[in-house]
C-alpha cells in the first residue's frame, strides 16, 4: 500500500527556517516524482516544488531561491529545507508522489506550516 | 492567481447532473492528461479521475472527465449529499515543469 507521511511542520517568526519530511512506502522515491503542494488556509492547491527520478529538481516561483528540494534514497524519503520563510508561506504542506509527467495521484496528510511572529 | 481556470462555486439537487469545468494553455491542457480530485474538509484531496478518464479502485462511475482542445470538465450523474466538497482539476505544465491545478471549485448540493 503507498503511504506518504509529513513531518517537521509547526509555527516559526518570519526570516526562520523549517525542514519538512516526507517517509515515502509501498514505493521508492527515486523510481517516481515526488512533489511538495501547499494550501493556504481557506485557499486552493499550489504546486511549490518536484524531484523527478533523475534527480532534477524544479520551484515554483514564489519559492525560488528559498527552498529546496531533496531526496534519501537509502531512508525512502523526500525533505524540503525551508528558508527566508514569509507569512504567506502559512499553509498546509502536502507531499505527493505521481509518474513521469502526470500530476500527483498519492497524497501525504500534510503538515502545518504557520510563518508568524 | 492559479494557473488553470475553474468556476469557484457550482450547485445541484440529489439526483441531478452536474459540470465544473477547467480552463488551461497549450503547455498544460492542451498536451498532457487532466486529473481531477475531491476534496472534503480538513482532508488530503483524493484522485477521482487520471489519465484518459480512468477512475481508481473505488471511485463510483457517476464521476467522469473529458477534454477537449485546452478545456476540460468533471461530471458528476445522480448527485448526492455525500458529492458536496471542493474540486480541483490538475495537469503537467510543460513550462514550468511541475504539475498545475485550479482554484478549486465547492460544490454544494441542495
Amino acid at each position: 500500500e503507498v503511504q506518504l507521511v509529513e513531518s517537521g511542520g509547526g509555527l516559526i517568526q518570519p526570516g526562520g527556517s523549517l525542514r519538512l519530511s516526507c517517509a515515502a512506502s509501498g514505493f521508492t522515491v527515486f523510481t517516481n516524482y515526488v512533489s511538495w503542494v501547499r494550501q493556504a488556509p481557506g485557499k486552493g492547491l499550489e504546486w511549490v516544488s518536484v524531484i523527478y527520478t533523475g534527480g532534477s529538481t524544479y520551484y515554483a516561483d514564489s519559492v525560488k531561491g528559498r527552498f529546496t528540494i531533496s531526496r534519501d534514497n537509502s531512508k525512502n524519503t523526500v525533505s524540503l529545507q525551508m528558508n527566508s520563510l514569509r507569512a504567506e508561506d502559512t499553509a498546509v504542506y502536502y507531499c505527493a508522489r505521481g509518474a513521469e509527467w502526470d500530476p500527483p495521484d498519492y497524497w501525504g496528510q500534510g503538515t502545518l506550516v504557520t510563518v508568524s511572529s | 492567481q492559479a494557473v488553470l481556470t475553474q468556476p469557484p462555486s457550482a450547485s445541484g439537487t440529489p439526483g441531478q447532473r452536474v459540470t465544473i469545468s477547467c480552463s488551461g494553455s497549450s503547455s498544460n491542457i492542451g498536451s498532457n492528461y487532466v486529473y481531477w480530485y475531491q476534496q472534503l474538509p480538513g482532508t488530503a484531496p483524493k484522485l477521482l479521475i487520471y489519465r484518459k478518464n480512468q477512475r481508481p479502485s473505488g471511485v463510483p462511475d457517476r464521476f467522469s472527465g473529458s477534454k477537449s482542445g485546452t478545456s476540460a470538465s468533471l461530471a458528476i450523474s445522480g448527485l448526492r449529499s455525500e458529492d458536496e466538497a471542493h474540486y480541483y482539476c490538475a495537469a503537467w505544465d510543460d513550462s514550468l515543469s511541475g504539475p498545475v491545478f485550479g482554484g478549486g471549485t465547492k460544490l454544494t448540493v441542495l
